[in-house]
């Protein structure tokens, strides 16, 4: 299996600030990885596929990127309603998730 | 729109098998794979298998000895079981829309979960 690292684990940040979450694969996915968000009590929602594309209705905000075994999640410009858990999730292989990041204001 | 929703019992007996069912609205099962994916209380997610479009199954190797997945098209529900079941099961289940990506797939819907405890 492939295993996913994400980081950090938490993470607070300020209104307007920008936020990086990372994730590191145990070998090279290929631009295999999707993030996803989740709100407490909700399902995930997808944010971005194939590492950079932002899904139908993501706002512009949100942006990934990375190659190989290192990807990232940027969020320019947070939000209140951003405050939530990240996943990213590799399908290189059979599908394996980050740890999750948990997202507070500060 | 497409839609996904898990039903099940909210509580399991340990030792005792688990059945939920996901009925599925705003796409066809012979189009689209659906995959189950569990989250224990404040965890991470786990991928546990799919069912493809045409009805064949991948799943978790580390589940794969307690699971099966099945279909009912004419009603557009998916099925899941897994036998044996003991506390560390205990967990929200959810289903999930793949949508296939390279050689593998991502989950582009999701439904509400279902809760479901493990406990004499």
């Amino acid at each position: 299996d492939i295993q996913m690292t994400q980081s950090p684990a938490s993470l607070s940040a300020s209104l307007g600030e920008t936020v990086t979450i990372e994730c590191r694969a145990s070998e090279d996915i290929y631009n295999g990885l999707a993030w996803y968000q989740q709100k407490p009590g909700k399902s995930p929602q997808l944010l971005i596929y194939n590492a950079n594309s932002l899904h139908t209705g993501v706002p512009s905000r949100f942006s990934g990127s990375g190659s190989g075994t290192q990807y990232s999640l940027k969020i320019n410009s947070l939000q209140s309603e951003d405050v939530a858990s990240y996943f990213c999730q590799q399908y290189y292989d059979y599908p394996t998730f980050g740890g999750g990041t948990k997202l507070e204001l500060k | 729109q497409v839609q996904l929703k898990e039903s099940g019992p909210g509580l399991v007996q340990p030792s005792e098998t688990l059945s939920l069912t996901c009925t599925v609205s705003g796409f066809s099962l012979t189009s689209y794979g659906v995959n189950w994916v569990r989250q224990p209380p404040g965890k991470g997610l786990e991928w546990m298998g799919t069912i493809w479009n045409d009805g064949s199954t991948d799943y978790n190797s580390a589940l794969k000895s307690r699971l099966s997945i099945s279909r009912d098209t004419s009603k557009s529900q998916v099925f899941l079981k897994m036998n044996s079941l003991q506390t560390e099961d205990t967990a929200i289940y959810l289903c999930a829309r793949e949508r296939p990506a390279g050689s593998g797939w991502y989950f582009d819907f999701w439904g509400p979960g279902t809760m479901v405890t493990v406990s004499s």
